[in-house]
């Protein structure tokens, strides 16, 4: 079993939809939490970065920490067509002697006109 | 302020042969790390660099090496192909590293095609 559980989708939702993007965990020393947006034929884009457990809000996006369920998610508002493509979670424990990043395997999201 | 700069974007290599990959980080990053992406297994991490030491190694075999520069530039080779190393390979550079967790900057990637 991975250490960062996803679900691949696809996912599609009409425009101005709310979409809801979720990760499991299983590593409870993970403390670092991001979301990464790729699109096709590109490197991922670091769309959110929390550090422990709560809520952090950036414009249309929302991701959520909940430590004690080992549950992250991330909120889209307003989803538009520009917003599809593939979401990669990630999250890293606290190290001294440098970090990797165990990634999700990621979903990938449609948004139709 | 240019991004992380990946070359080549494309390649294609048959089985037993080496390759080279090369990575610019963001001016002023000191930090390079490599991941290898697939549609089976996701991303994975390879090894990650700081001032030109290895500071960290996921686990791949012993094929799969590195190195950084004087000047944070980093190379990535993999000896002997397998048809299992087609992948989108990814450069990483961050601020630094230390104690606390440093945001990652991708870079396109180089997609590798082994035959």
């Amino acid at each position: 079993q991975k250490e960062v559980e996803q679900d691949p989708g696809p996912l599609s939702v009409p425009e101005g939809a709310i979409v809801s993007l979720n990760c499991t965990y299983s590593n409870s020393a993970f403390q670092y939490f991001m979301w990464y947006r790729q699109y096709s034929r590109k490197g991922p884009e670091l769309l959110m970065y929390t550090y422990s457990s709560g809520n952090k809000e950036d414009g249309r996006f929302t991701a959520q920490v909940d430590k004690s369920s080992k549950y992250i998610s991330l909120f889209i508002r307003d989803s538009q067509p520009s917003d599809s493509a593939t979401y990669l979670c990630a999250m890293s424990a606290r190290s001294n002697s440098g970090y990797a990043l165990n990634f999700g395997k990621g979903t990938s999201l449609l948004v139709t006109p | 302020k240019a991004g992380v700069t990946q070359t080549p974007r494309y390649l294609i290599k048959t089985r037993g042969q080496q390759v080279t990959l090369s990575c610019s980080p963001i001016s002023g990053h000191r930090s390079v790390s490599w991941y290898q992406q697939t549609p089976g297994q996701g991303l994975q991490f390879l090894f990650e660099y700081f001032s030109e030491t290895q500071r960290n190694k996921g686990n791949f075999p012993g094929r799969f090496s590195g190195r950084q520069f004087s000047n944070s530039r980093s190379e990535m080779n993999v000896s002997t192909l397998e048809l299992g190393d087609s992948a989108l390979y990814l450069c990483a550079s961050s601020l630094k590293v230390g104690a606390t967790n440093e945001k990652l900057f991708f870079g396109s990637g180089t997609q590798l095609s082994v035959l």
